[in-house]
């Protein structure tokens, strides 16, 4: 059963606008969530990430809200560039000690971003 | 500063053959972790080290693979004998000490095909 939902496979958005970007999770015990880029035939890229205790983290044009009632988070991308065109992962971690590795990555299935000039 | 280096980039074995993957992690790392990332699906951990030393290996299938780091820094996955599912990306990350453990970095990976 997956953790850590994604359910939006793809998401196109005209250059110049917002691109939103969702992630729900099931579990109440992640302490930490991040988000991931990956460009095709590389890794993924480590983009913006959020801890539990905050419900807002901005770095430039990325912002990633947190709503733990909902457990629900978002990426927004204002304003998106035809760069940005890439699978967004959602990730989220355990805190340290609580069944298993504090280092094991819960990721989504990730959602494609097109961005169209 | 240089990324994760993995080598080598893509494989085609056919089942039952052996494969191994390398990864070396950014200098000063001293946690490595192994991913499989399916296509169509998120990386999921295979392995983590702490140095030399194993922290997590509950989702590898040891039957057929295995993973050292003996000298605290590279490592090699195998996979013996390989199966028709085992197809996937193998992606070595790794993380350094401290606060900033959680952020991860990622190497390009290695694309295995098994015909």
């Amino acid at each position: 059963d997956q953790q850590v939902k994604q359910n939006s496979p793809s998401l196109s958005v005209q250059e110049g606008r917002i691109s939103i970007l969702n992630c729900d999770y099931t579990n109440s015990m992640f302490d930490y969530f991040l988000w991931y880029k990956k460009y095709p035939a590389e890794g993924p890229t480590f983009l913006i990430s959020i801890s539990s205790i905050k419900d807002k983290n901005e770095d430039g044009r990325f912002t990633v809200f947190l709503n733990k009632s909902a457990k629900h988070l978002s990426l927004h991308i204002v304003p998106s560039q035809p760069g940005d065109s890439a699978v967004y992962f959602c990730a989220a971690l355990f805190p340290a000690g609580y069944g298993g590795s504090q280092g094991n990555l819960i990721f989504g299935k990730g959602t494609k971003l097109s961005v169209k000039p | 500063e240089a990324g994760v280096a993995q080598s080598p980039r893509y494989k085609i074995i056919e089942k039952r053959q052996s494969v191994a993957f390398w990864c070396n992690p950014i200098s000063g790392h001293a946690t490595l972790y192994w991913y499989q990332q399916i296509l169509g699906q998120g990386p999921k951990l295979l392995i983590q080290f702490q140095n030399n030393g194993v922290v997590d290996d509950s989702q590898l299938p040891k039957d057929r693979f295995s993973a050292e780091r003996l000298k605290g820094v590279d490592s090699t996955l195998k996979i013996q004998p390989a199966k028709l599912e085992d197809s996937a990306v193998y992606l070595c990350a790794s993380s350094p000490p401290g606060l900033a453990s959680h952020e991860q970095f990622f190497g390009p990976g290695t694309r295995l095909t098994v015909l």
